[in-house]
């Protein structure tokens, strides 16, 4: 079945760099676009990013542009999140989600949902 | 990118039906019927129930449906359970990035 169990959280000052990782299983990783979704404490979801099946695309929130990059390793099968310059604000519960398309045989075919999402991993940002 | 407008709460009794709103701009809402919506229980990760403004996953309940009209999309839950007490969030695609609704908790009186 599909499984994506991210890691990397923890606390961080202002200003400081986190890089989270996600740990895909259950399906071919390389055909799909994943995404990085975040859920501040007791609040709503925000996207944060996405990245297509072979990288090739790559969009961001504004509210991270910039700071945070997003990249993939298909033979690893593994989704990554480098923060960069992290501000109180990025305090959020930082959830792992496959969508945004799916590539396979040369062709893609868009799909504007998040199908499966990880347990997330909490990022705390204070000093 | 602002965030998609949702009613903070609703509420509702065991068997009767429900409608949340999600009124988004001509941006987004109104010019893609790319419009999906999770439900996310307290601790859990979310998990989608709609996608397409009325598709619905394999596995997910003919009780909960989807539409749109205009630049509001709405979720109707028929025959209210208890287990759908939880919170709700709705989403649209931009044309190139994506945006949440502020999220509406549902409660099973």
């Amino acid at each position: 079945q599909v499984q994506l169990v991210e890691s990397g959280g923890g606390l961080v000052k202002p200003g400081g760099s986190l890089r989270l990782s996600c740990a895909a299983s259950g399906f071919t990783f390389s055909d799909y676009y994943m995404s990085w979704i975040r859920q501040a404490p007791g609040k709503g979801l925000e996207w944060v990013s996405y990245i297509s099946s072979s990288s090739s695309y790559t969009n961001y929130a504004d509210s991270v542009k910039g700071r945070f990059t997003i990249s993939r390793d298909n033979a690893k099968n593994s989704l990554y999140l480098q923060m960069n310059s992290l501000r109180a604000e990025d305090t959020a519960v930082y959830y792992c989600a496959r969508g945004g398309g799916y590539c396979s045989g040369g062709s893609c075919e868009m799909r504007y949902y998040f199908d499966y999402w990880g347990q997330g991993t909490l990022v705390t940002v204070s000093s | 990118q602002s965030a998609l407008t949702q009613p903070a709460s609703v509420s509702g009794s065991p068997g009767q039906s429900i409608t949340i709103s999600c009124t988004g701009t001509s941006s987004d809402v109104g010019s893609y019927n790319l419009v999906s919506w999770y439900q996310q229980h307290p601790g859990k990760a979310p998990k989608v129930i709609i996608y397409e403004v009325s598709k619905r996953p394999s596995g997910v309940s003919n009780r909960f449906s989807g539409s749109k009209s205009g630049n509001t999309a709405s979720l109707t839950i028929s025959g209210l359970q208890a287990e759908d007490e939880a919170d709700y969030y709705c989403c649209s695609y931009t044309g190139s990035t994506f945006v949440f609704g502020g999220g509406t908790k549902l409660t099973v009186l």
